[in-house]
């Protein structure tokens, strides 16, 4: 089971200022097919999650462009170019690279 | 626009089946490259629990792979969990979601089962 770290576990963040999330794979998630597929997921309070970003850093449907992936291999970022107060909530990095799928623990984003 | 939603019995008695289904609208459910359901017990993260894949293959996590089973109804447009032995660990907010153009692009809104006699 490829096991999924996100650091921090929390972030209070000034809003208007960036923010960024780390998540770490215990190991590659190149597929087979030569994709990479790390999601990134923001579950705001009482909400199911809604997916952000998929394949490293494509912005899903309706996600605004201040939300931005990147990485590769086993390193991957996601960052927030300017934090809104709709971006208030639990993210959370997943793989889909292989079986069983696996989620970080998930990084609270708080405003100061 | 796609939709999931759960639907099932809110509470299940220790060591009885949990039986929970998902309705899809706004998409044939036969032409989906996953549906899938994950759970979240309370104030806890994500697990992710199985998924179908559009040729009927089953993935399960190892975890509950013994007590699970992911099936598809396409004449209802709509696929199905069963999680079987439940006990309090079970209690959880239990997510629909499909993987359409993108893995888990769209979720149901979410049950709570709880476990208790």
């Amino acid at each position: 089971e490829i096991v999924m770290t996100q650091i921090p576990l929390s972030s209070p963040v000034t809003l208007g200022q960036p923010a960024s999330i780390s998540c770490r794979s215990s190991q590659s998630l190149v597929h087979s097919d030569g994709n990479t597929y790390l999601s990134w997921l923001l579950q705001r309070p009482g909400q199911p999650p809604r997916l952000l970003i998929y394949t490293i850093s494509n912005r899903f449907s309706g996600v605004p462009d201040r939300f931005s992936g990147s990485g590769a291999g086993t390193d991957f970022t996601l960052k927030i170019s300017r934090v809104e107060a709709e971006d208030v909530g639990v993210y959370y990095c997943m793989q889909t690279t292989q079986f069983p799928w696996t989620f970080g623990q998930g990084t609270k984003v708080e405003i100061k | 626009q796609v939709q999931l939603q759960e639907s099932g019995p809110g509470l299940v008695k220790p060591s009885e089946t949990l039986s929970l289904t998902c309705t899809v609208s706004g998409h044939s459910i036969s032409s989906a490259y996953y549906w899938g359901w994950i759970r979240q017990p309370p104030g806890k993260g994500l697990e992710w629990i199985g998924s179908i894949y559009q040729s009927g293959s089953t993935y399960y996590n190892p975890s509950l792979k013994s007590r699970v089973t992911i099936s598809v109804d396409t004449s209802k447009n709509q696929f199905s969990l069963k999680l079987s032995s439940v006990t309090a660990a079970d209690t959880a907010v239990y997510y629909c979601a499909s993987t359409l153009r993108a893995p888990n692009d769209y979720w149901g809104q979410g049950t709570l089962v709880t476990v208790s006699s």
